[in-house]
Formats: C-alpha cells, sequence, structure tokens
C-alpha cells in the first residue's frame, strides 16, 4: 500500500524566512496530493492541493510543487509570520487519503 | 453551529466505563470519518460511512463501535478501553468519498480522550 514520509519533524524560522516541507510517497498510482493546517486546539484545515497533471500551484505566500517521477511533493511558505506558527500534515490520495506525520512549524519573532 | 462539531471536547474515563463521542455536521455532506490523532504520527483512519453505510473499518478493535444514525451524525462508542487508546480523536465530513479538492475533508476540533 501507499507510504508517506514527511521531512522535518519539526522547522524552526525566523520570522520573515522562508519554510520548506517536503514529503515522499511510494505509490505511482496516487494523483492528488493535499497539504492541512492544524493549529492548536482545532482540526486540520486544508490550505492548498495539488492534482497529478500540474507541477506548481501558488496561492499568495504558500506553493506546493510537484514532482512525480521522484514522488515527492513540497510546501514552500515565504515571508513568513507568527500565525504561520502550526503543524503541517501532508496527504496523498488514489481515492482515500494517506498521512504524513506532520511537521511541527515555528515562528521565530 | 457551523462546520463539524464534536462533543465532548476532553474526556477522561475509566478502563471499564462506557461513554460515546458525538460528531455532528452542518455542511451537507454525505461521507463522515474517525481518525485517531497521536502525538508524532500520521492521523490514523478508523471508520469511513457514506450515506449512513459503513464503507471503511481499517481493522479497529471492537472496543471501539460508531454508529452513523443519518448523514449529519456520527457517533464512536467507546468500552473497555485501553490506556493506549488515549489521543485526540478526530471527527471529519466531506461531500462524497474520493481524493479531490470536491471531497475536501473538514474537521472538528476533536475530542481529547484520556483512559486511566
Amino acid at each position: 500500500g501507499e507510504n508517506v514520509e514527511q521531512h522535518p519533524s519539526t522547522l524552526s524560522v525566523q520570522e520573515g524566512d522562508s519554510a520548506v516541507i517536503k514529503c515522499t510517497y511510494s505509490d505511482s498510482a496516487s494523483n492528488y496530493f493535499p497539504w492541512y493546517k492544524q493549529e492548536l486546539g482545532k482540526g486540520p484545515q486544508l490550505i492548498i492541493d495539488i492534482r497529478s497533471n500540474v507541477g506548481e500551484k501558488k496561492d499568495q505566500r504558500i506553493a506546493v510543487t510537484l514532482n512525480k517521477t521522484a514522488k515527492h511533493f513540497s510546501l514552500h511558505i515565504t515571508e513568513t509570520q507568527p500565525e504561520d506558527s502550526a503543524v503541517y500534515f501532508c496527504a496523498v490520495s488514489n481515492y482515500q487519503l494517506i498521512w504524513g506525520a506532520g511537521t511541527k512549524l515555528i515562528i521565530k519573532p | 453551529e457551523t462546520g463539524v462539531t464534536q462533543t465532548p471536547r476532553h474526556l477522561v474515563m475509566g478502563m471499564t466505563n462506557k461513554k460515546s463521542l458525538k460528531c455532528e455536521q452542518h455542511l451537507g455532506h454525505n461521507a463522515m470519518y474517525w481518525y485517531k490523532q497521536s502525538a508524532k504520527k500520521p492521523l490514523e483512519l478508523m471508520f469511513v460511512y457514506n450515506f449512513k453505510e459503513q464503507t471503511e473499518n481499517n481493522s479497529v478493535p471492537s472496543r471501539f463501535s460508531p454508529e452513523c444514525p443519518n448523514s449529519s451524525h456520527l457517533f464512536l462508542h467507546l468500552h473497555t478501553l485501553q490506556p493506549e487508546d488515549s489521543a485526540l480523536y478526530l471527527c471529519a465530513s466531506s461531500q462524497d468519498l474520493g481524493g479531490s479538492s470536491y471531497n475536501e475533508q473538514f474537521f472538528g476540533p476533536g475530542t481529547r480522550l484520556t483512559v486511566l
């Protein structure tokens, strides 16, 4: 079955700097790649997603890139702000979502 | 109420107790999910319901018993739990099954369960 690995488990960046979180997957049939953000005391919330026929997608300060050949995709956050502090999860789907273990992003003032 | 709500938010129970978690979605979705979230581990899908019918049971122990009386409500009945069952239990809903933006999963805030 599908296996999703997410790195790093914790990421600490200075406010204003960029953050990059990477996920790798094993099933080449997977075709949908969402990223969810979980703030303290809340459930995860979708922030951006990408389909397998697209290499990159941007939404203001966040972007996702996909390399289907290498089976990895990444979340990029530019100009980080304190409200970006949260746990970020990648997921992979052919039909059912398979989740990564999460990355705790800490924004240092 | 909007979105997905879960009650209670916190629950402490002994190993011999019986309790129930409740989830309600106000989004008109057809699919509902129970997940278990443990620290530094991927979300573990437990059960999936689509149009009130259970479609997935990912080898969950029988001490967890789901119930879906209608498309808006989902329950997780708990009995004779173990300390390792302590975790955050998340409920989610989506328009339908399948991985796509159309079927974005909307999560409730979760129930923090502690088994003593």
